[in-house]
């Protein structure tokens, strides 16, 4: 299994809604990364798990909260959000975080656009 | 985390070759050069990474410079499905990647 799988793909919300974003990888990977992109942008990271510890928080405000339970999944909850947090939601997955991390290559998973009404 | 810089567009007949070009003058020792592309509503896809030496696979060709200032990413033989942003990233010890502004590559039939 060579994939990042995301769930769901289209998700549609209010600003006092409630919802979560999930993230699954078998590889064996032990970082698994959160970005954010806008139309027309590049990815933006948000978060970095490595060994299911938050390792790189890039100034995400608190409406938006990882979760990594075990090795495999990754979770963004997200509470009270914004019309301009509509955006593609990806999740990547690399092999070890370790002092190889330079030469470690991500696998993304195909995103999970969010709009926020 | 070091800079790169790529021109905003490109274009290439298909079947001919393309030579994508990377400057990053700010790079360091330990620096990785990644390429990643992103066909249009897909996620970024890994191309090919390298740190001193010219690398090859069966997507595509990195070439470094030898002060490591510059790389250029080499599709032999453009296809319409090659169409898509092309990234040049610096990926360093630390666990992360901070992708630049990318180069959009048309391909015309």
């Amino acid at each position: 299994d060579t994939e990042v799988t995301q769930t769901p793909k289209h998700l549609v919300m209010g600003m006092t809604n409630k919802k979560s974003l999930k993230c699954e990888q078998h590889m064996g990977h032990r970082a698994m990364y959160w970005y954010k992109q806008k139309a027309k942008k590049p990815p933006e990271l948000m978060f970095v798990y490595s060994y299911e510890k938050l390792s790189i928080n890039e100034s995400v405000p608190s409406r938006f909260s990882p979760e990594c339970p075990n090795s495999s999944l990754l979770n963004l909850h997200l509470h009270a959000l914004q019309p301009e947090d509509s955006a593609l939601y990806l999740c990547a997955s690399s092999q070890d975080p370790g002092a190889a991390a330079g030469a470690n290559v991500l696998t993304f998973g195909a995103g999970s656009r969010l709009t926020v009404l | 985390d070091a800079k790169t810089t790529q021109p905003n567009s490109m274009e290439s007949n298909e079947e001919e070759p393309v030579h994508l070009p990377c400057n990053h003058s700010t790079i360091s020792g330990t620096d990785y050069i990644h390429w990643y592309r992103q066909l249009p509503s897909q996620g970024p896809e890994y191309v090919i990474h390298g740190l001193t030496s010219n690398v090859n696979n069966r997507m595509a060709s990195l070439a470094i410079a030898e002060d490591r200032k510059s790389s250029t990413l080499i599709l032999h033989r453009a296809t319409l499905r090659d169409a898509a942003v092309y990234y040049c990233i610096l990926r360093t010890g630390a666990n992360n990647l901070f992708f630049g502004t990318g180069t959009r590559l048309t391909v015309i039939p």
